[in-house]
């Protein structure tokens, strides 16, 4: 079983459009968890931090189940400009733990 | 732009050769971490460096090492090239050590081994 598991996809969803992506983790003692976005054949770029009381950043909300031990990501009135592989990050003592990514494609 | 910078952009290489990665962290940023990322999957780490030192690492053979310099700025170098270290190798830059800080990353160095 891998530590940080993604669903894959791809999430094929028209523009305004809310879509939810999930992520598991295996490691209870993790503390630290991120979401970043990847553009095709780009570097990740940091999304936004997981806090335990969830958190919300403009049309993105993030939440932590620490007792299921999953992670979420809501995007709300999706743009073109959000298709992207979604990288869900846990940390492992030094070590951040990156999942293979949801990709998304919003279409017109 | 994270302001984190790689060297080279691209690079092809020979099975057995070697290589040396380059990357200078964000302005006011003292740590740097590796990453390795096959196509289709996420970034594994392969270790951090602090303070010059090595502050982690992953799974990777010692054959990959790295260096940290007084700057901060660091390198990855690779021997004995094989097949499957064909990836790109991203560098990430934070502000404090360890994983739980936020990272932020150079646009990366593909390398190619033939």
């Amino acid at each position: 079983r891998k530590e940080v598991e993604q669903d894959p996809g791809p999430f094929n969803v028209p523009e305004g459009a809310t879509v939810a992506f999930n992520c598991t983790y295996s490691n209870s003692a993790s503390q630290s968890f991120f979401w970043y976005r990847q553009d095709c054949r780009k570097e990740p770029k940091l999304l936004m931090s997981v806090y335990s009381s969830g958190n919300e950043d403009g049309r993105f909300t993030a939440q932590l189940n620490r007792a299921s031990q999953y992670i979420s990501l809501l995007i709300r009135d999706s743009k073109l400009s959000d298709s992207a592989t979604y990288l869900c990050v846990v940390n492992r003592g030094n070590d951040m733990r990156f999942g293979a990514g949801t990709r998304l494609t919003v279409k017109p | 732009e994270t302001g984190v910078t790689q060297s080279p952009t691209h690079l092809i290489k020979t099975r057995g050769q070697q290589v040396t990665l380059r990357c200078s962290s964000q302005s006011g940023h003292n740590t740097v971490s590796w990453y390795q990322q096959a196509l289709g999957q996420g970034p594994q780490f392969i270790f951090q460096y602090y303070r010059e030192e090595e502050n982690g690492r992953g799974n990777f053979p010692p054959r990959f090492s790295g260096l940290q310099f007084p700057n901060y700025s660091s390198e990855l170098n690779v021997n004995a090239l094989e097949l499957d270290d064909s990836a790109l190798y991203l560098c990430a830059s934070s502000q404090i050590a360890g994983a739980g800080y936020e990272q932020y990353f150079g646009p990366g160095t593909r390398l190619t081994v033939t």
